[in-house]
């Protein structure tokens, strides 16, 4: 089983829709969590922060849940421009310090 | 502020030939990685250093791969004898917290990647 879990998709959404991802982490050591986003034939770039408390940046909001150790990211309002893979990225700080990505889900948004 | 700079950003070679690629991080980022990322997967961790020491080389693989970050600035990755199964663009990533146990929280800066494609 791999540690940082997320279905691959991909997700055909029309704009202005609204579409949530989820992502599962098996390791209850791990302390930090992040979402990167990743175009097409370009490296990762950091979408956001996961706070325990959850968050939000414009349009996307982000929670963990820390007992069921998932993830979650909902993009409301979704743009053409939102078209990209979302890895979900976790950091391990005891046991040997990692940053651990998943493999991505894949969102189109279609006019 | 400049970003992380890698390069080739493309190599094209045959099964056994070798390959290197380099890798400048950001200016006063303590901690250097290397991600191998096959097409329609995630990133997967090759090796991290924290200045010139390697914090974590677990998933490199040793008998083909080798890795060096000598002045704990810039870093080499290295392949010899090349595989086809290691056709996969290799990003080298940077951050400015040092690792400490414990602390978690570390947000990386990508470079734009070096493509290998082996024939």
């Amino acid at each position: 089983r791999k540690e940082v879990e997320q279905d691959p998709g991909p997700f055909n959404v029309p704009e202005g829709a609204t579409v949530a991802f989820n992502c599962t982490y098996s390791n209850s050591a791990s302390q930090s969590f992040f979402w990167y986003r990743q175009d097409c034939r370009k490296e990762p770039k950091l979408l956001m922060s996961v706070y325990s408390s959850g968050n939000e940046d414009g349009r996307f909001t982000a929670q963990l849940n820390r007992a069921s150790q998932y993830i979650s990211l909902l993009i409301r309002d979704s743009k053409l421009s939102d078209s990209a893979t979302y890895l979900c990225v976790v950091n391990r700080g005891t046991g040997g310090f990692k940053t651990i990505f998943g493999a991505g889900t894949r969102l189109f948004v279609k006019a | 502020e400049a970003g992380v700079a890698q390069s080739p950003r493309y190599k094209i070679i045959e099964k056994r030939q070798s390959v290197a690629f380099w890798c400048n991080p950001i200016s006063g980022h303590a901690t250097l990685y290397w991600y191998q990322q096959i097409l329609g997967q995630g990133p997967k961790l090759l090796i991290q250093f924290q200045n010139n020491g390697v914090v974590d080389d677990s998933q490199l693989p040793k008998d083909r791969f080798s890795a060096e970050r000598l002045k704990g600035v810039d870093s080499t990755l290295k392949i010899q004898p090349a595989k086809l199964e290691d056709s996969a663009v290799y990003l080298c990533a940077s951050s400015t917290q040092p690792w400490t146990e414990g602390s978690g929280a570390n947000v990386l800066t990508f470079g734009a990647g070096s493509r290998l494609t082996v024939l």
